[in-house]
């Protein structure tokens, strides 16, 4: 069974201050990970995904996440953050061979950034 | 970027009547699934769908649950008869293919059974 923990239900910084979003998975083959974002009502919108090769992987709007396989850890880092990159963050995980693309997802981390 | 469009945003049902939520996936891709999540957890897999079949179903997806994607229409999740645990956002995604391939999302239906 493959599972994702994000252990920070939610996380405040100010703006201009780095930030990371921790992610835990569970898999037992080959995974793939990913990050979304959900802005208020909008529908996931994909960050970044990592497959294979290196494992810092850069997404958009200045994001990056390192895959860390000793760890199962898919953390989600940005150097600054600016206030419209308040949103709710998803990691998720879906297996690298066979399987039907089925992402599992962690509870979500409610980023709030205040000036 | 690629746009899932869910309609509509919110319904609201009286437990026990019937419920279709419509999902209008991008266009050329081939594989479609629907999501739950209630309230304050995370978002759970139902079903995804290729090919006019039911690839893989959760426990979630239960009897009362049927989608289908009629002549390359919408892609809908019918619940029939509704019950109260069925109050969540339900999310619809599409995908070109399998093996990784990004799943692009809907903004989601929320479902209020009363």
């Amino acid at each position: 069974a493959q599972s994702v923990t994000q252990p920070d239900a939610r996380v405040t910084v100010s703006e201009g201050a780095s930030l990371q979003l921790r992610c835990k998975y569970s898999y037992s083959g080959t995974p793939y990970l990913f990050w979304y974002v959900q802005y208020p009502r909008q529908g996931l919108q994909l960050l970044l995904k990592y497959y294979s090769g290196d494992p810092v992987v850069q997404g958009v709007n200045g994001f990056e996440a390192e895959f860390i396989k000793s760890n199962s850890s898919f953390h989600l880092r940005k150097a600054s953050v600016h206030w419209s990159d308040s949103a709710v963050y998803f990691c998720a995980v879906t297996g690298a061979t066979g399987g039907n693309n089925k992402l599992t997802f962690g509870q979500g981390t409610v980023l709030s950034v205040i000036p | 970027g690629p746009k899932v469009l869910q309609i509509p945003s919110h319904q609201i049902i009286d437990m026990g009547q019937m419920v279709t939520l419509n999902c209008d996936p991008v266009s050329n891709h081939l594989y479609f699934y629907w999501y739950k999540q209630i309230l304050g957890q995370q978002m759970e897999f139902l079903v995804n769908f290729y090919n006019g079949k039911v690839m893989e179903k959760s426990k979630l997806f239960k009897d009362q649950f049927s989608v289908e994607r009629p002549d390359g229409s919408y892609f809908t999740l019918k619940i029939q008869p509704t019950a109260l645990e069925d109050s969540a956002v339900y999310f619809c995604a599409s995908s070109l293919g399998l093996g990784g391939r990004t799943l692009y999302f809907g903004s989601g239906t929320r479902l209020t059974v009363l």
